[in-house]
């Protein structure tokens, strides 16, 4: 079974600074989609990035990166110039890409991301 | 624009009584997912749809969960009767045919069973 990893529960980060937050996830499939939400305060889940597996560049979206190892099963989030609307909880998620738009989407527990003024 | 409305926001109920989760996709999509999330065990696909038919309901933790999709303009959730470890934030998602590797989440509604 797919699994997700987020082995930070809770990251801090100065305004300003550069934080990663780190996903590891495992599955045996060699096509699948890997994804950052985010949470904030309001519940609202934002799209923040995703990345397809058969695309060896990492994706980038304004000062939001991604690290993306696939045999390492490795997929963390760069966040570059923290502003204190970055504060909020951070999900990684999977999708296996077989077939249709089933998006069946599997998260992991989150880490949540303090901004420091 | 793909968008969801989930209603109501919150709802505060006795143990035993009968709640009715409701979601409205505002735009075109084939999938419509519902997500449970707790502190305690993150987010949970409880059940989805594919072209209003349900696929996967191996997430619903119990018969008193009960999921339907009457059209492609509207989802419910129910559950009775209710317990306090139902007590969590329910979303529904979709998919957008054509943009098929993302989902769009309604705001959730926050229940409360005491």
């Amino acid at each position: 079974a797919q699994t997700v990893t987020q082995s930070q529960p809770e990251m801090s980060v100065q305004e300003a600074e550069t934080v990663t937050l780190s996903c590891t996830y495992d599955t045996s499939e060699s096509d699948y989609y890997l994804f950052w939400y985010k949470q904030p305060p309001s519940r609202q889940m934002i799209l923040v990035i995703r990345q397809e597996a058969y695309k060896q560049q990492n994706a980038t979206e304004n000062r939001f990166s991604v690290n993306f190892q696939k045999a390492a099963k490795s997929f963390s989030l760069k966040i570059s110039d923290s502003q204190l609307g970055d504060a909020a909880m951070y999900f990684c998620a999977y999708r296996i890409a077989n077939g249709g738009s089933q998006g069946n989407l599997i998260f992991g527990k989150g880490t949540k991301l303090s901004v420091k003024p | 624009d793909a968008g969801v409305i989930q209603s109501p926001r919150h709802e505060v109920t006795e143990m035993g009584q009968e709640v009715t989760l409701r979601c409205k996709p505002i735009s075109g999509h084939n999938s419509l997912f519902w997500y449970r999330q707790t502190m305690m065990r993150g987010l949970e696909l409880l059940i989805y749809f594919n072209n209003n038919v349900p696929i996967d309901d191996s997430g619903m933790p119990e018969d008193r969960f009960s999921a339907k999709m009457p059209n492609a303009s509207f989802s419910t959730l129910k559950i009775q009767p209710s317990e306090p470890r139902d007590s969590a934030v329910y979303f529904c998602a979709i998919s957008v045919w054509g943009s098929d590797t993302e989902a769009f989440f309604g705001q959730g509604t926050r229940l409360t069973v005491v």
